[in-house]
């Protein structure tokens, strides 16, 4: 159950968009459509974003978008505001039946 | 509104146990599957048991299986970890979370359970 791979950090301007890397194997990632991406600030519980790959949930600004190709899902963030600094994790089901986290992404908004 | 609420954390001594307890309110309890998660002081997340709705499935990350249990009482709309065997490793903030298909759909605000001598 090894961690996916994030990027340690990504930034971008105000405007700009940002893509955020999810790497997994066949077992993870690459086998299923149960990957979800979440928002977490600074001392506060992780929001869901994104989940089985592409769907946002009711109230998740559009400027959010989820995809999924191979063994690596991605998450963009298009239109980039201040309130989007944050930590943002991957999330995906397994083939043993478990869940596993990405290594977390730290967005810095320039 | 979902409302998750965790309790039970404190501080414990390494080989120590603990219970943490997740009361839910706003949604009906016994449809949806269970997650713990979660993340030492500074670190990541990290996925640590699931239970299905009726309690009759479960499963574990490697790093606690064995050790943690995982259960819930649905005439109580509550879910529960069991820590037996604690190490300093499992020292963390842990969430209880609501699944909605594969995803932790919400999220407490999560018990601090530190194990230290």
């Amino acid at each position: 159950q090894s961690a996916l791979t994030q990027p340690a950090s990504v930034s971008g301007s105000p405007g700009q968009s940002i893509t955020i890397s999810c790497t997994g194997t066949s077992s993870d990632v690459g086998g299923y459509n149960y990957v979800s991406w979440y928002q977490q600030h600074p001392g506060k519980a992780p929001k869901l974003m994104i989940y089985d790959v592409s769907k946002r949930p009711s109230g998740v600004s559009n400027r959010f978008s989820g995809s999924k190709s191979g063994n690596t899902a991605s998450l963009t963030i298009s239109g980039l505001q201040a309130e989007d600094e944050a930590d943002y994790y991957c999330s995906s089901y397994t083939s043993s039946s478990t869940y596993v986290f990405g290594t977390g992404t730290k967005v810095t908004v320039l | 509104e979902v409302q998750l609420v965790e309790s039970g954390g404190g501080v414990v001594q390494p080989g120590g146990s603990l219970r943490l307890s997740c009361a839910a309110s706003g949604f009906t309890f016994d449809d949806y599957a269970m997650h713990w998660v979660r993340q030492a002081p500074g670190k990541g997340l990290e996925w640590v048991s699931l239970i299905s709705g009726d309690g009759g499935s479960t499963y574990y990350a490697d790093s606690v299986k064995g050790r943690f249990t995982i259960s819930r009482d649905n005439s109580k709309n509550s879910l529960y970890l069991q820590m037996n065997s604690l190490r300093t490793e499992d020292t963390a903030l842990y969430y209880c979370a609501k699944a909605f298909g594969g995803s932790h759909e919400d999220w407490g605000q999560g018990t601090l359970v530190t194990v230290s001598s």
